[in-house]
């Protein structure tokens, strides 16, 4: 089974701080990306990649950096937190295209930025 | 770009069917998916469609696509407490040029009362 995990659950974090979200996934997939969930927006990209130390812009970068050194690796930075970046972080890994676009998700990551 | 939406709330007693609408604006969709968010955890993959299908049935899940319409639809049958759950309508578009991005919609949150 693909797993995907997440460096931490929940996470509480002040305003101005930088703050690293971790997401591994052992499935050698080559694609992988990281989402926000806010009640009522659904999903919204944020960054995406699809190969080592190759990253590509989603629908809302503004704020946000992404790291990606390792395939099983990818990193979702915020340089400087603020309170309109308090949301539910999720991160997903795919493979090429086999025959559909199935993204394997993470159980998420709840930040609080206070 | 490409909009998915969704109704935010549906309520059903359990035993009757749910049925969930989504509507997408990408005529280029390839394919079309439905992914369900228990309490707590991150998207799992229910089913999809191929865009050239009308129907596909997998045990008590029916899905109706009507491509002129742009108009997705996830019907659960018996519906049980243990659907009670968030169900997202996601399209993959022809071409991403890498990474097979999903566009995700809103969200439904389904509630399954006794």
């Amino acid at each position: 089974d693909v797993k995907v995990t997440q460096s931490s659950r929940y996470l509480v974090k002040r305003t101005g701080e930088k703050v690293f979200l971790e997401c591994v996934q052992d499935m050698d997939h080559e694609n992988m990306f990281w989402y926000r969930q806010d009640p009522g927006l659904g999903l919204r990209l944020i960054y995406f990649s699809y190969d080592v130390k190759m990253k590509e812009k989603g629908d809302i970068p503004e704020g946000y950096s992404v790291s990606r050194e390792k395939k099983e690796r990818f990193s979702l930075i915020l340089e400087s937190a603020s309170t309109n970046q308090t949301s539910m972080y999720l991160c997903a890994s795919s493979p090429p295209f086999t025959g559909d676009y199935e993204q394997y998700f993470g159980p998420g990551t709840r930040l609080t930025v206070t | 770009g490409e909009d998915v939406e969704q109704s935010l709330f549906l309520s059903v007693r359990e035993g009757d069917s749910s049925v969930i609408n989504c509507t997408y604006t990408d005529s280029s969709s390839t394919y079309l998916y439905w992914y369900k968010q228990e309490p707590g955890a991150g998207l799992q993959l229910l089913t999809y469609i191929f865009s050239n299908m009308d129907m596909k049935q997998d045990q008590r899940l029916t899905v109706l696509l009507n491509k002129k319409d742009k108009h997705l639809s996830l019907r659960i049958a018996d519906t049980q407490t243990g659907d009670s759950a968030i169900y997202f309508c996601a399209e993959s578009p022809l071409l991403t040029g890498g990474g097979n991005k999903l566009t995700f919609g809103t969200g439904t949150q389904l509630k399954v009362e006794l």
